[in-house]
């Protein structure tokens, strides 16, 4: 019930293209899901987030989609840059916890 | 953003010897902090939970004396890997955040290399 299943592993993307990353959960308890972003050697930086008392939040190309119903949440990056080429996690958390629960990270690759 | 800073980024030391890696909240008080290693490729396996004040909460097959965890204050915690062997290198992360059930902060990361 602690999981957070990520998907895909590793994406490749055309520069403009749009990437998408999956995330599913299994406790009703979370009410934070975050999206991280790790570049090699460095810790993982915050990149957006949602509750789930909204369906989407966009920060500039970055979206979460949330399906509260389904329990899945995606992070969708719009005109894909090389400079977006990282590895992504989401995350979860909830009942007053800092404890995070992290899924396996997908590695994406934008082609310039 | 809140700031968490991380220090050493790389170590190299001796097998048999000891490394510290610290981990400060700059701007905001952490009585929660969180210790990950991180294999290359891999997510982030958590390790052990500082608490300030109290004991360390390790996560099952973390050994406690391997990596002892001290948290004295609101802005400090520290990971000290005792007597290291090579399969102790790696790359260990830590987090805080300044309220429960919202956003943690991460450290740059420390790469540490046991030769």
């Amino acid at each position: 019930q602690q999981q957070v299943k990520q998907s895909p592993q590793s994406l490749i993307v055309q520069k403009g293209g749009i990437s998408i990353i999956n995330c599913a959960y299994e406790n009703t308890a979370f009410d934070y899901f975050p999206w991280y972003q790790q570049f090699p050697g460095k810790g993982p930086a915050l990149l957006i987030a949602i509750r789930p008392d909204v369906s989407e939040k966009k920060e500039g190309r970055f979206t979460i989609s949330f399906n509260k119903s389904a329990k899945q949440f995606s992070l969708h990056i719009m005109d894909s840059q090389p400079g977006d080429s990282a590895t992504y996690f989401c995350a979860a958390t909830g009942s007053g916890t800092y404890k995070y629960i992290f899924g396996t990270g997908t590695r994406l690759k934008v082609l310039a | 953003g809140a700031v968490v800073s991380q220090h050493p980024s790389r170590v190299i030391c001796k097998s048999g010897t000891s490394v510290k890696i610290e981990c400060r909240s700059l701007d905001f008080q952490a009585t929660t902090m969180f210790w990950y290693r991180q294999f290359p490729k891999k997510s982030l396996m958590l390790m052990a939970t500082s608490n300030e004040g109290s004991k360390a909460t390790y996560e099952q097959g973390v050994e406690k004396d391997k990596f002892l965890i001290n948290h004295a204050s609101l802005t400090l915690s520290t990971l000290t890997v005792t007597s290291a062997h090579p399969e102790d290198s790696s790359f260990y992360i830590c987090s805080g955040a300044p309220r429960a059930n919202t956003e943690a902060f991460f450290g740059q990361g420390t790469r540490l290399t046991v030769v």
